[in-house]
């Protein structure tokens, strides 16, 4: 089972920012925080990822709370393209059989004109 | 190149017939992996490569059959497949089955009905 929690959709102006807040209470030590978007009948792609700092790529930033039992991405500006079903996903990267993408049910995120 | 190619991209098929969806990536990547992806669900894991080995098979069904020929391809052969089955079926590479800077890419899926 997936163990974070997300909200099942939002709604973003373009150009504004979208936060996309994620709940992972039980994250284990070990496991970092992975986030991939679905585009509409396109592969899932992967965005960002981080263990307990805050990271930035060129896509998003990842914000991670200090006890680590949620995280926030922020699209700073988002555009139509955007619009997206978000997964949050936690993953031991060294969990041998535990090693796995467990989707949840995402966030659809849907970025308005 | 950091693309993964599926074919076909659409597929029909009766419950008596035989069929394979294909999967490539060129990026070097050692580990491979099927999906399944039902309407408005999110993606399910069925099996992963590993260094062109059968690592995880998520208990799918016999009638799907997994087959790694080398390290850039990854095959799914169907055979008597259920309605049920009627799904996007999704591939995947990545560096290697584990580490830390290890992010899946995926293909664009075939989708796959069975009549």
């Amino acid at each position: 089972d997936a163990k974070t929690t997300q909200p099942p959709s939002m709604d973003c102006a373009e150009g504004r920012a979208a936060n996309l807040p994620c709940n992972h209470s039980t994250i284990s030590g070990n496991e970092y925080v992975y986030w991939y978007r679905q585009i509409h009948s396109q592969g899932p792609q992967y965005i960002i990822h981080g263990l307990k700092n805050n990271e930035t790529n060129e896509m998003a930033s990842l914000i991670i709370t200090e006890d680590r039992k949620s995280s926030t991405l922020i699209l700073p500006h988002a555009t139509l393209r955007d619009t997206a079903v978000y997964y949050c996903i936690v993953r031991d990267p060294y969990g041998g059989a535990t090693n796995k993408l467990i989707f949840g049910t995402g966030t659809l995120l849907a970025v308005q004109p | 190149d950091t693309e993964v190619t599926q074919t076909p991209k659409h597929l029909v098929m009766g419950m008596t017939n035989k069929k394979s969806l294909k999967c490539e990536q060129h990026m070097g990547h050692r580990a491979m992996y099927w999906y399944k992806q039902k309407a408005k669900k999110p993606p399910e894991l069925m099996f992963v490569y590993s260094y062109e080995k059968l690592s995880i098979n998520e208990s799918v069904p016999s009638r799907f059959s997994p087959e790694c020929p080398n390290s850039s391809l990854l095959n799914l052969h169907l055979h008597a497949l259920q309605p049920e089955d009627s799904a996007l079926y999704l591939c995947a590479s990545s560096q290697d089955r584990q580490g830390r800077n290890n992010e899946q890419f995926f293909g664009p899926g075939t989708r796959l009905t069975v009549l």
